[in-house]
């Protein structure tokens, strides 16, 4: 199995920019999460989708974030405008209802600069 | 709600020292426990995962983590370090009904030689 496949793995855009963030999850996984690293405020859940639709979005900072999963193997996540203190780690993570235990997998991560 | 507090930020230890990593939950619920460790420029890899069976539970690369309700602890431990144990490590928590995961802030851990 491939794992969870993100892309970009790096991001570097002007501040006022709108910026896309992309995610494959495992495939057979119908969990899918999104969460932001910084160092000021460590791991962030962002959103969750369950089956491709959003159980909770209590995380998004603003509306200048989005979050969309069309179909089972493919998500997105965006900024628009971004600004400079978008700049973070975004992680997708996605996992599979096994024995009513969430356990995660991650991908390796976009890590967004904004100048 | 459910929360973690992992005590430490930084941990050093020697090559071939114990390794003892300390997280303390709270929880309303019988909670789920994990431990994850994350190298450099990688995401998080699950090392092991406690779910209500066995309160002595063993993870990946030597690791184990002990689940005392008692005390609300669940500390990451490994008899001898090496040096590709160098990495951050997080303890999460779930509850029982619910999908999501709440991290502690991470314990970053270097291996002296």
């Amino acid at each position: 199995d491939a794992g969870v496949i993100q892309s970009p793995r790096h991001e570097v855009t002007e501040m006022g920019q709108e910026v896309t963030l992309r995610c494959k999850p495992i495939s057979g996984h119908d969990y899918l999460f999104w969460y932001r690293q910084t160092m000021m405020r460590g791991l962030e859940l962002l959103i969750y989708f369950n089956n491709n639709v959003p159980i909770d979005d209590s995380g998004m900072p603003e509306d200048r974030f989005s979050a969309k999963m069309p179909n089972a193997s493919f998500s997105t996540l965006k900024i628009q405008p971004s600004e400079p203190r978008d700049s973070a780690v975004y992680f997708c993570a996605s996992s599979q209802q096994t024995s009513g235990v969430n356990e995660q997998f991650f991908g390796p991560g976009t890590r967004l600069t904004v100048l | 709600a459910q929360s973690v507090t992992q005590l430490g930020s930084h941990v050093s230890v020697s090559e071939g020292a114990l390794v003892l990593l300390r997280c303390n939950y709270s929880s309303s619920v019988p909670p789920y426990l994990f431990w994850y460790v994350q190298y450099p420029n990688q995401g998080l890899q699950l090392l092991l995962k406690y779910t209500s069976a066995a309160t002595l539970v063993k993870g990946i690369n030597g690791f184990e983590a002990e689940f005392k309700k008692s005390e609300t602890s669940f500390h990451l431990t490994k008899p001898s370090a090496h040096m590709s144990d160098a990495a951050e490590y997080f303890c999460a928590v779930s509850p029982s009904n619910d999908y999501k995961l709440s991290f502690g802030a991470g314990t970053t851990v270097t291996v002296r030689a």
